[in-house]
């Protein structure tokens, strides 16, 4: 299967700061998703983006498919933007990272 | 639109027991995936349906099964709970390559 990595694995930032999250994958694939999950297990989608950039306020994504990693920028942090998120790749079927565990304090 | 829904949100079972969950997809996606998520395991794939028939399938045991009816809803079956059963299970649907994910059913095996 497709080897996905997430770095780094925990992240904890002031309110305010801004941040970049790390997403490598092993092999070409047909879709690259970016997921929230909220502290109640729902994944929020982000980002629909198997390649370019895209972005949604204070978040954006840049995915280089050719090079196999994507990158998710936040900034202006907000302690809503705690949790966990998610790069998820789709080959013959949906392999998931091990995730990005945020905390932003006030 | 409504958004994926999942039944029950919670649930609670013995080691031998069986459980079935259940998934109502997005109006007019016709497929459904089924994934597990552990502490330890992290995400992982069980399976995805698509038009009532399995299109894929994740390594998962045998006690893990599933179906889908013709109006795309999805069920998910497992037998003979075990307490590494125990775990969160999101149900996802999609239309194309997006996937959309239902809220989860967070099932206890004790």
């Amino acid at each position: 299967g497709i080897q996905v990595e997430q770095s780094p694995p925990d992240l904890i930032l002031q309110e305010g700061a801004n941040s970049t999250l790390r997403c490598n994958f092993s092999d070409s694939v047909n879709n690259l998703q970016w997921f929230h999950q909220n502290p109640w297990g729902q994944l929020i989608n982000l980002f629909y983006i198997p390649s370019g950039t895209k972005q949604n306020g204070r978040l954006s994504a840049t995915t280089v498919a050719t090079e196999r990693y994507s990158l998710l920028y936040i900034s202006s942090s907000q302690t809503t933007d705690s949790g966990v998120y998610f790069c998820a790749v789709a080959g013959n079927q949906f392999y998931f990272g091990t995730g990005t565990s945020l905390t932003v304090i006030p | 639109k409504a958004g994926v829904t999942q039944t029950p949100r919670y649930l609670i079972k013995t080691r031998g027991q069986q459980v079935t969950l259940s998934c109502s997809p997005i109006s007019g996606h016709r497929s459904v995936s089924w994934y597990q998520q552990t502490p330890g395991q992290g995400l992982q794939f069980l399976f995805e349906y698509f038009s009532e028939t399995q299109r894929n399938k994740g390594n998962f045991p045998g006690r893990f099964s599933g179906r889908q009816f013709s109006n795309s809803r999805s069920e998910m079956n497992v037998s003979t709970l075990e307490l590494g059963d125990s775990a969160l299970y999101l149900c996802a649907s999609s239309l194309g390559y997006e996937q959309f994910f239902g809220p989860g059913t967070r099932l206890t095996v004790l």
